[in-house]
């Protein structure tokens, strides 16, 4: 079955760039859609089928996708970007998400 | 408002059953596909089962068997009946629309509500 690694955490400073990897096979292949999650919330779409951003998602927020790693970047990191981020793909009739990775912004 | 509200967790022993309930406001669930995702304590993000709009269901394979999704397209609800429970079962689960088609993104998600398998 397919998978999807990601880093299990990750510490950026105040106003830095952090990017979180998303690793798979030949992902470059599949629309990659990234998550961020809060403590006791529900997920949120930031980015979706790699490069897009939803409505009402800061431009800081931006996706690439490139032989078997996909990249959710976050530029000027702030204090309220601190979550866990997922990555996530379909394959065929199966939904397939990364392991998450915290992201601690100092 | 487009919103997704669920209901029916709670505290269930191993081998029982639960309902859980998804309603839709703000759209229709019969035109939409629409996916459950759980997250077991402490974990990450589970996807758990998918209804294409024309009906058709699919399922991870830890629950193929025991769980169940339908919808009621008079209430705009979607249902997921879980059977013979399982502790490893325990975890929030979420609804979420997909957006447009299958291969997109969850754009629209449920607050949670939890399952606890447990004797």
């Amino acid at each position: 079955s397919y998978e999807l690694t990601q880093p299990l955490s990750l510490s950026v400073a105040l106003g830095q760039t952090a990017k979180i990897s998303c690793a798979g096979d030949n992902i470059v292949t599949k629309n990659v859609h990234w998550y961020q999650q809060k403590p006791g919330q529900a997920p949120v779409v930031v980015i979706y089928r790699d490069t897009t951003r939803p409505s009402g998602i800061p431009e800081r927020f931006s996706g690439s996708n490139s032989g078997n790693t996909a990249t959710l970047t976050i530029s000027r990191a702030q204090a309220g970007d601190e979550g866990d981020y997922y990555c996530q793909v379909w394959d065929s009739t199966t939904v397939i998400f990364g392991g998450g990775t915290k992201l601690t912004v100092l | 408002e487009v919103q997704l509200v669920e209901s029916g967790g709670g505290l269930i022993q191993p081998g029982g059953s639960l309902r859980l309930s998804c309603a839709a406001s703000g759209f229709t669930l019969s035109s939409t596909y629409m996916t459950w995702v759980r997250q077991p304590p402490g974990k990450g993000l589970q996807w758990v089962s998918f209804m294409y709009s024309g009906g058709n269901t699919y399922y991870t394979d830890s629950v193929r068997g025991r769980f169940t999704l339908s919808r009621d397209t008079s209430s705009n609800t979607l249902y997921l009946q879980m059977n013979t429970l399982r502790a490893e079962d325990t975890a929030v689960y979420y609804c979420a629309r997909v957006l447009g088609t299958p291969g997109n993104a969850f754009d629209i998600w449920g607050q949670g509500t939890m399952v606890t398998v447990s004797s």
